[in-house]
């Protein structure tokens, strides 16, 4: 499996960019990193996912270093309700068409007034 | 569209009881995907389902199972509860099990074992 290394706890300024580092060194070269994030108690909401390029969409931007053993997801504009655990996960292909997502610990964003 | 629902959200059993929980996807999403989230474990892939067919399992006991119909919606069961089985278990759909597909997931059942 391609295992993914965040740090457990962050915090972010309202109002600024928070930068979330993910490292995944064994990632495989079909693998896509996905990253989610799960406001407590709730199902985990999908953010974004890439495969080599930066990718960016309403709600954040994802940075994947050119080697891609490491990415960075960025919420331009961190608000409170930005404060969650943020899942940096690399699909693994498992055969028979299926795809799985395997969680780690993710990283608790805090975000402070 | 409507998103993923799941049913109950909410349920309190005993040691020994069984219990099914049920899950609506997203309209025209075939694959469905189940996971167990404690907070000792954290979230932990269960099994998934396409087209009916179980095509992918995690690591847990056979007394946790699973079913899918043919309108995509989906069962799991897990039997002879035990206090360890109080969790979160979640739900999520995506259109088929491609790796350029993201799941959607549903609000979950809490499961409590007395």
């Amino acid at each position: 499996d391609a295992k993914t290394t965040q740090p457990p706890s962050m915090d972010c300024a309202e109002g600024r960019a928070a930068n979330l580092p993910c490292n995944h060194s064994t990632i495989s070269g079909n693998e896509y990193v996905y990253w989610y994030r799960q406001i407590h108690s709730q199902g985990p909401q999908y953010i974004i996912h890439g495969l080599k390029n930066n990718e960016t969409n309403e709600m954040a931007s994802l940075i994947i270093t050119e080697d891609r053993k490491s990415s960075t997801l960025i919420l331009p504009h961190a608000t409170l309700r930005d404060t969650a655990v943020y899942y940096c996960i690399v699909r693994r292909y498992s055969g028979a068409g299926s795809y799985q997502l395997t969680f780690g610990k993710g990283t608790k964003l805090s975000v402070i007034p | 569209k409507a998103g993923v629902t799941q049913t109950p959200r909410y349920l309190i059993k005993t040691r020994g009881q069984q219990v099914t929980l049920s899950c609506s996807p997203i309209s025209g999403h075939r694959s469905v995907s189940w996971y167990q989230q404690t907070p000792g474990q954290g979230l932990q892939f269960l099994f998934e389902y396409f087209s009916e067919t179980q095509r992918n399992k995690g690591n847990f006991p056979g007394r946790f199972s699973g079913r899918q119909f043919s309108n995509s919606r989906s069962e799991m069961n897990v039997s002879t509860l035990e206090l360890g089985d109080s969790a979160l278990y979640l739900c999520a759909s995506s259109l088929e099990g491609t790796g350029n597909q993201w799941q959607f997931f549903g609000p979950g059942t809490r499961l409590t074992v007395l």
